[in-house]
């Protein structure tokens, strides 16, 4: 049962626009939810943080919104680069502390 | 500060084989986590070790285990290796037990034939 969604496995954009990356969640109790990029052959990297007490969370071109209410987040990229094409995952902490992740997006920006 | 490294970077083994995959963590990061990523499954939790002791458990068989030592250096071992245990090992480090970023390292490609 995947307690974190990523239902788009693909996403293009053109360079300049924005990408939004989508991720639904299934327990109203997690509160802290993070984004990780991940290039072949490299481990995830952090991008960027929400703690349920906010609804927004913005660092530089990266913003991350949250809605609690239809647990539902969200990861803004504005404006996309070609050097952002990469495999996004969301991810949160399970009541165990486990981190668990989405299944992943892959985002092509094309030049 | 160097980053989480991880040994070796691919290995190839054969069914029925065993093995062992080594991380060491950011220097004085105390707690280690080891995912398996895979294309259908994603990035699934293995386990969480803190000074030494595990401290998380994922849903994986008894022939996945690790161990931490007393450097935060950690070990995970596969015993009798399955075609479906081809994966990409991540191991990730993060300064203190519960800490919200972890760092992962590039991981150990590992194919069973």
């Amino acid at each position: 049962d995947q307690q974190v969604k990523q239902n788009s496995p693909s996403l293009s954009v053109q360079e300049g626009r924005i990408s939004i990356l989508n991720c639904d969640y299934t327990n109203s109790m997690f509160d802290y939810f993070l984004w990780y990029k991940k290039y072949p052959a490299e481990g995830p990297t952090f991008l960027i943080s929400i703690s349920s007490i906010k609804d927004k969370n913005e660092d530089g071109r990266f913003t991350v919104f949250l809605n609690k209410s239809a647990k539902h987040l969200s990861l803004h990229i504005v404006p996309s680069q070609p050097g952002d094409s990469a495999v996004y995952f969301c991810a949160t902490f399970s009541n165990t502390g486990k981190l668990i992740f989405g299944q992943g997006t892959t985002l092509q920006v094309k030049p | 500060k160097a980053g989480v490294t991880q040994t070796p970077r691919y290995l190839i083994k054969t069914r029925g084989q065993q093995v062992t995959l080594s991380c060491s963590p950011i220097s004085g990061h105390r707690s280690v986590s080891w995912y398996q990523q895979t294309p259908g499954q994603g990035l699934q939790f293995l386990f969480e070790y803190f000074s030494e002791t595990q401290r998380n458990k994922g849903n994986f068989p008894g022939r996945f285990s690790g161990r931490q030592f007393s450097n935060s250096r950690s070990e995970m071992n596969v015993s009798t290796l399955e075609l479906g245990d081809s994966a990409l090992y991540l191991c990730a480090s993060s300064p203190e037990g519960g800490g919200k970023t972890q760092y992962f390292g590039p991981g150990t490609r590992l194919l069973v034939l």
